[in-house]
């Protein structure tokens, strides 16, 4: 089955600790990208990567860091959580930058405390 | 940049009624797509239904439609025959044709379908 996965669906981490999201999808997609969905606010992205290797800032960016070794792996790196960004977080993928569908992972609620 | 704004926070509707959610954007470009998004409590973001820019037809899909409104930037959501299912939160989005492909989402409508 083609799919988004995100791991954990759930978690509850303390200021400071840093921590990995994981993203992998299995449809051999060059376009990654990272959400996180707010109260109001929609969502809004954090980070994109075009293929492996390339990656580059989205909309909100700060305490974030992500890489792209492997075209499947798209992990989401918090370093040092803040309380602010306690969120829901959503890995998407699409076949390259220029298809405009996008496939959505079913999400990672994240609170730091 | 742009932004996508959808004014009513909360709707709700009966059960086999019409519903329209309303959306609006706010653009330079010429060349773009949108799209409505739902997202039940499952949080499972679902596509619904997308629109070319270029395109003068509204896109419709079994009970869901658009009015795709170019010149007011407006990209409104019909729902007919409601079904209890339909209860979710939807999203507006906006990704341009030209300028990578970062979706721009609206702040959400939450509907509820009461029976």
């Amino acid at each position: 089955e083609a799919q988004v996965t995100q791991n954990p669906r759930y978690l509850i981490t303390v200021t400071g600790k840093k921590l990995t999201v994981t993203c992998s999808q299995n449809m051999n997609h060059e376009y990654m990208s990272w959400y996180r969905q707010d109260p109001g606010l929609g969502l809004r992205q954090i980070y994109y990567s075009m293929n492996v290797e390339v990656t580059d800032k989205g909309d909100v960016p700060e305490g974030y860091k992500v890489s792209r070794k492997e075209k499947r792996n798209f992990p989401l790196i918090l370093e040092s959580p803040s309380p602010n960004q306690t969120s829901l977080y959503f890995c998407a993928s699409s076949l390259n930058w220029r298809a405009k569908e996008q496939y959505f992972g079913p999400g990672t609620r994240l609170t730091v405390t | 940049a742009q932004t996508v704004t959808q004014s009513q926070p909360e709707m709700s509707v009966q059960e086999a009624e019409t519903v329209t959610l309303s959306c609006t954007y706010d653009t330079s470009e010429s060349n773009y797509y949108l799209f409505w998004y739902k997202q039940p409590p499952s949080r499972q973001m679902i596509l619904v239904i997308r629109q070319e820019a270029y395109k003068q037809q509204n896109a419709t899909e079994n009970r869901f439609s658009v009015n795709f409104q170019k010149a007011a930037k407006s990209f409104s959501l019909k729902i007919s025959d409601s079904q209890l299912g339909d209860t979710a939160m939807y999203f507006c989005a906006f990704i341009s044709n030209n300028a990578g492909n970062m979706l721009t989402f609206g702040g959400g409508t939450r509907l509820m379908v009461k029976p």
